[in-house]
């Protein structure tokens, strides 16, 4: 079945540092990607998102490309800030909208 | 106000009992949605609702209920809760298409 693969957290980080966060999907025809993010005590919100292979979402400094050879959509800033402290999400939507999210990877920044 | 609201934010209740999470929202949009959210398994959709007449079960509705009272209601039952239903708890909405989530603040549920 349809499913989001997320690399595992915590992921921690001095400021300033490069962010990458893997996901890789499995899903049948062409399903858009989001990134969430959720900060403490706070809703999910949405971050960025791509619809279409070689597709580029970007926002607030994160970026993520829609690789289709690789099924991937990682997620990527060059230069994190302690504000970034968050749980990222990636997500896949599927038929009839619903979102398939991944377990999510507990970002931490220090400074 | 926040576009989508969830009451109570946070409750405490004990293994049986009857409980009710209330979602409400401002968006205007059709369809609902309810997660619960567990360390290390990320959101799991547990009913979603594409207009008042409509409802569906997601992946894990065992043990749940919902109702749509309105377009801008939604509520979730457990009718009986067990230890095993702690989880953090969001409501969703959205408009289809790819225009994304919005999401409520939560509610923290520990069954005890």
């Amino acid at each position: 079945g349809d499913s989001v693969t997320q690399m595992e957290g915590p992921v921690t980080l001095s400021e300033e540092a490069f962010l990458t966060i893997n996901c890789t999907y499995t899903a049948t025809g062409y399903p858009s990607l989001f990134w969430y993010v959720q900060y403490p005590g706070e809703g999910l919100q949405l971050l960025l998102k791509a619809t279409k292979a070689d597709d580029k979402g970007s926002n607030k400094g994160f970026e993520a490309t829609y690789r289709k050879e690789t099924t991937s959509f990682h997620l990527e800033k060059g230069s994190v800030q302690v504000s970034d402290s968050a749980v990222y999400f990636c997500a896949l939507r599927i038929g009839g909208g619903k979102l398939i999210f991944g377990q999510g990877t507990e970002l931490s920044v220090k400074p | 106000d926040a576009d989508v609201t969830q009451t109570p934010r946070n409750r405490i209740t004990k293994t049986g009992k009857r409980i009710m999470l209330e979602c409400s929202q401002t968006k205007g949009h059709d369809r609902m949605y309810w997660y619960r959210q567990d360390p290390g398994l990320g959101l799991r959709l547990i009913y979603y609702s594409f207009d008042v007449k409509d409802i569906n079960k997601g992946e894990i509705s065992d043990g749940y209920s919902v109702s749509r009272q309105a377009q801008a209601k939604f509520s979730l039952s457990l009718e009986s809760a067990i230890p095993n239903q702690t989880a953090l708890y969001f409501c969703a909405t959205s408009e289809g298409g790819d225009y994304g989530y919005t999401f409520g603040s939560g509610t923290r549920l520990t069954v005890v």
